[in-house]
């Protein structure tokens, strides 16, 4: 149980374009879902926390016009890097909260912008 | 602040070199104290859940412990698919409804066969 879905696994785009990724809880409700990013030999560093219905919080430096995220359903939350950059190059984790505290990981997004 | 601190930053073991990491933390009130498993390109896979001093958890050749001040992973009789980077967090009481994790920076462990 507590399986969490990412797609895609990787994406290469072009300067300037936005890529959207989502994230998918397979066998649970998650009332709350994260957006991380993970950069080579680095740990996870939280970007938004987004609960169903509502607005995501961003963590401070993590620009929200940016990194755009919805959480429509109970079991999907999508992240969309508008207008993307070299810089924005990186490994983009979701994970999903049941009741209870702990959350399960997605297997990643690796982004490559060119 | 709240803060989790996990040394060594790197462990290279031989194959059935039994050892233990460390997780130190620094929190106004803990809630939870989470260990997970991250293989190279992928997500971090749970482990375990610690909630009061004194509990321990068991998953095959892991053992998870836990006092006031710091988590041990044990690994017992480590083989290679053990190898992994280990990561620690935490999660404060006080935080709200969010469930936010604060992370380690982990411990890359290497087991030669």
């Amino acid at each position: 149980g507590a399986v969490v879905s990412q797609h895609p696994s990787w994406v290469i785009c072009k300067s300037g374009t936005s890529v959207k990724i989502e994230c998918r809880s397979l066998d649970f409700q998650a009332t709350t879902m994260f957006w991380y990013r993970q950069f080579p030999k680095q740990s996870l560093m939280l970007m938004a926390t987004s609960n169903e219905g509502s607005k995501a919080t961003y963590e401070q430096g993590v620009e929200k016009d940016k990194f755009l995220i919805n959480h429509a359903s109970l079991t999907l939350s999508t992240l969309t890097v508008t207008s993307a950059h070299p810089e924005d190059s990186s490994f983009y984790i979701c994970s999903a909260t049941p009741s209870g505290g702990t959350q399960y990981f997605g297997p990643g997004t690796r982004l490559t912008v060119l | 602040e709240d803060q989790v601190t996990q040394s060594p930053e790197a462990l290279r073991l031989q194959e059935g070199e039994s050892s233990s990491l460390n997780c130190s933390y620094t929190v106004s009130g803990l809630r939870g104290l989470f260990w997970y498993r991250q293989d190279p390109g992928k997500g971090p896979e749970f482990l375990f859940t610690l909630y009061s001093a004194g509990e321990e958890k068991e998953k095959e050749r892991l053992k998870a412990t836990l006092t006031k001040k710091e988590s041990f992973l044990h690994i017992t009789a480590p083989k290679p698919e053990d190898s992994a980077t280990y990561l620690c967090a935490v999660q404060a009481v006080g935080g709200g409804a969010t469930n936010k994790l604060i992370f380690g920076t982990g411990t890359l462990l290497a087991v030669q066969p």
